[in-house]
């Protein structure tokens, strides 16, 4: 059974820098491209960024282009967001994305985590 | 800006069709892929590349593409499909890889 756990959210404050994790478990975790897709309060789903299998491709939202690093640890099957100068407008729901290939052209989602809580706030 | 354009709400009786659209300049050249999200709860993938449905996604659930519009269409409308619907592509210049729809609310009368 595929499963994806986010963790790492939580409240800061603006300006400060938060890292989000994903824990994969039931799949072969470097075979497939990852992503980070957010949600505000009462909004609709907006994509953050997405990598390679191999993290030789990455993606980010214009939203947050120089802020937000991506990268992934395969040999741990994990997904990181490093997340740098935190604004309110980030305050999400941070989830977690499987995409069903291995790169990021064509790019979808066929796994989802719960999401992780950040809420930037002073 | 690449932006995909939902229509915010759609309302049907319970057992008739409902059809979400979605459209944007790019979509005869990109697939389309469509997920639900109940209230609480991750997106489930319920359509992708236009028309394909995932195992264990029920019948009723179609997607169909014509020219700068995709359709997802729930045939014989269930209490439980009431749900947000968010139709996601990509732009055809790869600039912009993944980009969400606004969402449609449906609403299950």
């Amino acid at each position: 059974e595929v499963q994806l756990v986010e963790s790492g959210g939580g409240l800061v404050q603006p300006g400060r820098s938060l890292r989000l994790s994903c824990a994969a478990s039931g799949f072969t975790f470097d075979d497939y491209a990852m992503h980070w897709v957010r949600q505000a309060p009462g909004k609709g789903l907006e994509w953050v960024s997405g990598i390679s299998w191999n993290s030789g491709s990455t993606g980010y939202a214009d939203s947050v282009k120089g802020r937000f690093t991506i990268s992934r640890d395969n040999a741990k099957n994990s997904l990181y967001l490093q997340m740098n100068s935190l604004r309110a407008e980030d305050t999400a729901l941070y989830y977690c994305a499987k995409d069903e290939r291995d790169g990021l052209d064509m790019a979808y989602f066929d796994y989802w985590g719960q999401g992780t809580l950040v809420t930037v706030s002073s | 800006s690449y932006e995909l354009t939902q229509p915010p709400s759609v309302s049907v009786s319970p057992g008739q069709t409902a059809r979400i659209t979605c459209s944007a300049d790019a979509l005869p050249k990109q697939y389309a892929y469509w997920y639900q999200q109940k209230p609480g709860q991750a997106p489930v993938l319920v359509i992708y590349k236009d028309s394909e449905r995932p195992s264990g996604i029920p019948e009723r659930f179609s997607g169909s593409s014509s020219g700068t519009t995709v359709t997802l269409t729930i045939s014989g409308v269930q209490a439980e499909d009431e749900a947000d619907y968010y139709c996601q592509s990509a732009d055809s210049s790869g600039t912009y890889p993944v980009v969400f729809g606004g969402g449609t609310k449906l609403t299950v009368l």
